[in-house]
């Protein structure tokens, strides 16, 4: 077991251009979540999955970002023309549904840290 | 005003001191998470409380469900316990997402 796994680590893009990132959950998770963490905070809740579906957005996510997980497994985060303000480190987080069996810890990758110029 | 409040925001302790981290919250919970987060990003669980008290090594984390308060405790800090502590949580009038804390900085000197 891997655990929680996020490509690419580091990404430095310039103001306008479109970025995509990568998370791969721990395989046996059917839920997926993203957080955004900018310096000083806590992580925010972005967006979740429970396999491919995407059940709740966050309103902090704007039209520019778009969350796919298409089988269930690994997903994938795109900004569209992204500002300066969205630099930030990305955190991707996995886990068994609540409730079911399973625990109900997350368990997070090690973050995309994001800088736009 | 945030949901989830820690202090302090910064802690700075000698080797083999007792550390204490607070976290208040205002809403209604689930469950609550103490979590370390190392530089560079990566986070881990360290504990997942929805009542009384529990004990992992030198870690101790607490909770008053009615006080709305729970304590993160290090017993014999040592420098590898440096780390920023984060406390979550699961918020039911969030649909139990997890909210977090910002942050407590520790940085334990040798």
């Amino acid at each position: 077991d891997t655990g929680v796994s996020q490509d690419p680590r580091h990404k430095i893009t310039k103001r306008g251009q479109n970025v995509t990132f990568r998370c791969d959950p721990i395989s046996e998770h059917n839920r997926l979540y993203w957080y955004r963490q900018t310096l000083g905070q806590g992580p925010e809740f972005l967006t979740y999955f429970q396999n491919e579906a995407q059940l709740e957005k966050s309103r902090l996510l704007s039209d520019r970002f778009s969350a796919e997980r298409p089988k269930g497994s690994f997903s994938t985060l795109e900004i569209q023309r992204t500002e300066q303000g969205d630099s930030a480190m990305y955190l991707c987080a996995s886990s068994l549904v609540p409730g079911t069996g399973g625990a109900d810890t997350q368990y997070f990758g090690p973050g995309t840290r994001l800088t736009v110029l | 005003k945030n949901e989830v409040e820690q202090s302090p925001q910064n802690l700075t302790a000698q080797e083999g001191e007792f550390i204490t981290i607070n976290c208040s919250y205002s809403v209604g919970i689930s469950a609550l998470h103490w979590l370390q987060q190392h530089p560079g990003g990566g986070i881990v669980s360290l504990f997942m409380l929805s009542s009384g008290k529990k004990k992992h090594g030198r870690l101790i984390a607490t909770i008053n469900i009615q006080e709305k308060h729970s304590s993160l405790h290090i017993t014999a800090s040592h420098p590898r316990d440096s780390a920023v502590y984060i406390c979550a949580v699961r918020a039911m009038e969030y649909g139990n997402k997890l909210v977090f804390g910002a942050g407590t900085i520790l940085r334990v000197k040798s």
